[in-house]
């Protein structure tokens, strides 16, 4: 059964400071790993990984995908309140991506 | 707003009844995928459309569960003589078809089922 594990499941610091977050991933026919944002509401999208060892970066947020260890990493440098959320890693299987595999998410809470 | 939209947001019955939810998708995607997302845990994979198709249904989808695209625009998720354990945010994602390059999924906000 696929599976993919996050941690830690939650963290807290203070704003300025730099997060990473980890995902492990063992998902059957793998496609590419998934980071997504959550803020009570729906799941944004942050990025997609597909090769290994090429940083994807957006703002002051980059993540990074080991395909050989199969692991990921979520980098948050200089925090705001506004990261404050439960950060979803996700595998995704089959053609084209279809199927994602979900971890728990990690609860990031950032005080001022 | 052009995002995936789910009708209602918040749905209260009681144990027993059947319940309907709604997802239109973002209008040029033609997947269409719903998920089911408890407390403290990541959204699981229920089904997905390809245009009308159904193509993949996930054991957690009992029988007491339907799902259709009938035109391959708006999809329905239908759940039959609910039980307390179906109480859940049901979340709708849509995607393009690529073939080219993967094409990342993007939800909805949702539609909380409680279930008294």
């Amino acid at each position: 059964e696929d599976k993919v594990v996050q941690s830690p499941l939650s963290l807290v610091v203070h704003e300025g400071d730099t997060v990473t977050l980890n995902c492990s991933y063992e998902v059957t026919n793998f496609r590419s790993l998934l980071w997504y944002k959550q803020e009570k509401k729906a799941p944004t999208f942050l990025f997609m990984l597909t090769s290994s060892g090429i940083e994807k970066k957006s703002g002051r947020l980059s993540s990074i995908l080991d395909k050989k260890e199969l692991f990921s990493i979520l980098n948050i440098t200089a925090t705001q309140t506004g990261d404050s959320a439960v950060y979803l890693c996700a595998g995704g299987s089959g053609g084209s991506n279809y199927k994602l595999t979900f971890g728990k998410g990690t609860l990031l809470t950032v005080n001022p | 707003d052009t995002g995936v939209s789910q009708d209602p947001r918040h749905k209260i019955t009681k144990r027993g009844q059947n319940v309907t939810f709604r997802c239109d998708p973002i209008s040029e995607h033609n997947r269409l995928y719903w998920y089911r997302q408890t407390l403290g845990q990541g959204p699981e994979f229920l089904t997905y459309f390809q245009n009308e198709a159904q193509l993949e249904k996930s054991r957690l989808l009992s029988d007491r569960f339907s799902a259709e695209r009938p035109k391959g625009s708006f999809s329905t998720l239908e759940i039959q003589r609910t039980e307390q354990g179906d109480s859940a945010m049901y979340l709708c994602a849509s995607s393009l078809d690529g073939t080219a390059a993967y094409q990342p999924q993007h939800f909805g906000d949702g539609t909380r089922l409680s279930i008294l």
